[in-house]
């Protein structure tokens, strides 16, 4: 079966750097996206991978490796508006997506 | 804004209920999509619509009826819902169903309650 795995819940500080980690078993793959979601809100768009290596887009930046089924996204100088679920979701053979469950980030002052 | 609303923002029904649940999308996208987001469960992808064809129907229960009538909106026709129906639904649009990218804009979604 197809599986995305993420943490379920990770905490960090205000002005530090988190790493939100995702590996996946997908038939096919066709690229890797993450997701924003604030509490009530609508997931938006943060990065697409589809090529091995890191793409950095300010603060935000996410890694991929094909070989190993893995990428994570990388987030600095953290604010508190980054208090948010962040989603990670893999487009299979078919081009359809399958999704993690995502992982809550709590940032404290 | 991501150009994707959605309403009502907040359904409460019970079993014997039907309701309707509508998306539109301002984007000029050819593709919809009906998610159901659960509490710290994956996105369930319900259906897909392509240039207003459903090209995807994930084994959903019969008693969600999608309806595609042009490609700017979506409805989510609801019918003897049961409790565990209640969740988040979310409606998102694309460029095109297929394609090497098909990054999605949501909708902020309908909080449904199934008493």
């Amino acid at each position: 079966g197809q599986n995305i795995d993420q943490p379920t819940e990770m905490t960090a500080t205000e002005g530090a750097i988190v790493q939100i980690n995702c590996t996946y078993q997908t038939s096919g793959f066709n690229g890797l996206f993450w997701y924003q979601q604030h509490a009530g809100e609508a997931p938006t768009f943060l990065s697409y991978n589809v090529l091995d290596g890191l793409e950095e887009k300010g603060r935000f930046s996410s890694f991929l490796s094909r070989s190993k089924g893995y990428s994570y996204l990388l987030l600095k100088e953290l604010q508190m508006k980054d208090s948010a679920s962040y989603l990670c979701a893999v487009m299979d053979s078919n081009y359809q997506l399958i999704w993690g469950a995502g992982t809550k980030l709590i940032i404290k002052p | 804004e991501t150009g994707v609303t959605q309403t009502p923002r907040h359904l409460v029904m019970g079993m014997t209920n039907k309701k309707s649940l509508k998306c539109e999308q301002h984007l000029g996208h050819n593709a919809m999509y009906w998610y159901k987001q659960s509490a710290k469960k994956p996105l369930e992808l319900m259906f897909v619509y392509s240039l207003e064809e459903r090209v995807e129907n994930n084994s959903v229960p019969s008693r969600f009826s999608p309806e595609c009538p042009n490609s700017s909106h979506l409805f989510l026709h609801l019918h003897t819902l049961q409790p565990e129906d209640s969740a988040l639904y979310l409606c998102a649009s694309s460029r095109e169903g297929q394609g090497a990218y098909n990054e999605q804009f949501f909708g902020p979604g309908t909080r449904l309650t199934v008493l």
